[in-house]
């Protein structure tokens, strides 16, 4: 069964503006990682962050990761067109990665 | 980077006849493999974990005898859906670890592009 849920399914913005996505998860995890997906191709790697992190930048990435809510939160800034993708959450416990909904980005030039 | 490739991209078969669906790690050793499936508009589930030279350990729900995988060496991972129906049409996806992943580096798996499977 899925263990995230993401919040929300499906955000349209304009371009340059900001997108957060949140995500929420059930059991403990060592991780979460952020993945992308354009639509009908394999997935893309973007960022981890570990338990003991609160906060990761990575160019125009921020997650945020807060274990005592079981939630984690990815910003993207100014957005671009090109940013327009599905993007889940991936909780890892022990070898196991378990996906969230996922968020459906669309940024509109 | 580690690249994953999977092979064919895309199949359209029709209903009960089998299908094989290659995963390749490209330019690492893979000791685990995983198998996803994913529905339009929805998350990946993960299907089975596999182990270079021993069975694949399924998730719950997910046929063995329907889904044979088989991962014969550490650059090779097959899944075989046996008597396709058109609810097993879907996205499946792979992806494979380094060996460092056993010693706690999650992060080091890396999807291939997926095999869209179309079964009329």
């Amino acid at each position: 069964s899925q263990q995230g849920e993401e919040d929300p399914q499906a955000l349209s913005i304009q371009e340059g503006e900001n997108a957060t996505m949140n995500c929420s998860y059930k059991t403990s995890i060592n991780n979460l990682q952020w993945y992308r997906q354009n639509s009908g191709r394999g997935l893309v790697h973007l960022i981890l962050i570990r338990s003991n992190e609160r906060e990761k930048h990575s160019g125009r990435l921020r997650v945020t990761l807060d274990t005592s809510k079981k939630s984690s939160s990815l910003l993207i800034t100014a957005s671009r067109a090109a940013d327009t993708a599905s993007y889940f959450c991936a909780g890892t416990s022990g070898s196991r990665l378990t996906f969230g909904e996922g968020t459906q980005l669309t940024v509109n030039p | 980077g580690a690249v994953v490739s999977q092979h064919p991209s895309r199949v359209i078969c029709k209903s009960g006849t089998s299908v094989k669906i290659e995963c390749r790690s490209l330019d690492f050793q893979a000791t685990t493999m995983f198998w996803y499936r994913q529905f339009p508009k929805q998350s990946l589930m993960l299907m089975a974990t596999s182990n270079e030279g021993s069975k694949a350990t399924y998730e719950q729900g997910v046929e063995k005898d329907k889904f044979l995988i088989n991962h014969a060496s550490l650059t090779l991972s097959t899944l075989t859906v046996t008597s396709a129906h058109p609810e097993d049409s879907s996205f499946y996806i792979c992806s494979a670890s380094l060996p460092g992943f056993q010693r706690g580096t999650p992060y080091e798996q890396f999807f291939g592009p997926g095999t869209r499977l179309t079964v009329l």
